[in-house]
């Protein structure tokens, strides 16, 4: 079986604040992969980011870059420099190979940006 | 490039009612999956399609719902009858292959509300 936690339900901050969302995954998968979604208020599912296992190597992309350690099987998501227009629900997913790699999401974190 | 597109995107309807939910994914996209979010469950698999095959339908609720996927380009979820307890949002995602973890994109989602 697999699971995704995200034990952060909800963040606050300031704009131009960063900001982490921490994702701690548990799967017996020896390779695998792990995502990112983020969920604005209009409530579509916008995929940000994809990583495989056998890359640590962090990932920036603009203001967003991830931190991905496997030894401590966690997967986190910093934006940088937040704005309001980042205020979201942001999901870690991790597919299920055993099941057509359906996502097993974590509950999701509220990042919600103030002017 | 057309995303997924789903139909309606809003959804009121009495109890007992039947609702047909439809999906058209990316197209050569050859997996689709119906996916439903709650507050008390999160996003959870319903159903996937291979190649237009139904691979896995471990995760629909009951006999009320039903999915189909006539062609390549088109598939529906139905509940019949409706209740309360369905309310919602429904998503359709599609992605590349069943092989490999491809991307899953996701359509914006249906919002029922079943009174």
């Amino acid at each position: 079986a697999q699971k995704v936690t995200q034990a952060q339900t909800e963040i606050s901050v300031v704009e131009k604040e960063d900001v982490t969302l921490d994702c701690v995954y548990e799967t017996r998968d020896t390779t695998y992969y792990l995502f990112w979604y983020k969920q604005p208020p209009s409530g579509e599912l916008v995929f940000l980011i994809r990583r495989n296992s056998f890359d640590e190597q962090n990932e920036i992309s603009g203001r967003y870059s991830w931190n991905f350690q496997k030894s401590t099987s966690s997967f986190n998501f910093t934006i940088t420099a937040s704005q309001v227009v980042d205020s979201a629900v942001y999901f870690c997913a991790l597919p299920y190979k055993a099941a057509g790699n359906k996502l097993t999401f974590g509950g999701g974190t509220r990042v919600l940006v103030k002017p | 490039d057309a995303g997924v597109i789903q139909s309606p995107r809003h959804e009121v309807t009495e109890m007992g009612q039947e609702v047909t939910l439809r999906c058209k994914p990316i197209s050569g996209h050859n997996s689709l999956f119906w996916y439903r979010q709650t507050m008390m469950r999160g996003l959870e698999l319903l159903i996937y399609f291979n190649n237009n095959v139904p691979i896995d339908d471990s995760g629909m609720p009951e006999d009320r719902f039903s999915a189909k996927m006539p062609n390549a380009s088109f598939s529906t979820l139905k509940i019949q009858p409706s209740e309360p307890r369905d309310s919602a949002v429904y998503f359709c995602a599609s992605s590349l292959g069943q092989g490999v973890v491809e991307t899953q994109y996701f359509g914006p989602g249906t919002r029922l509300l079943v009174l």
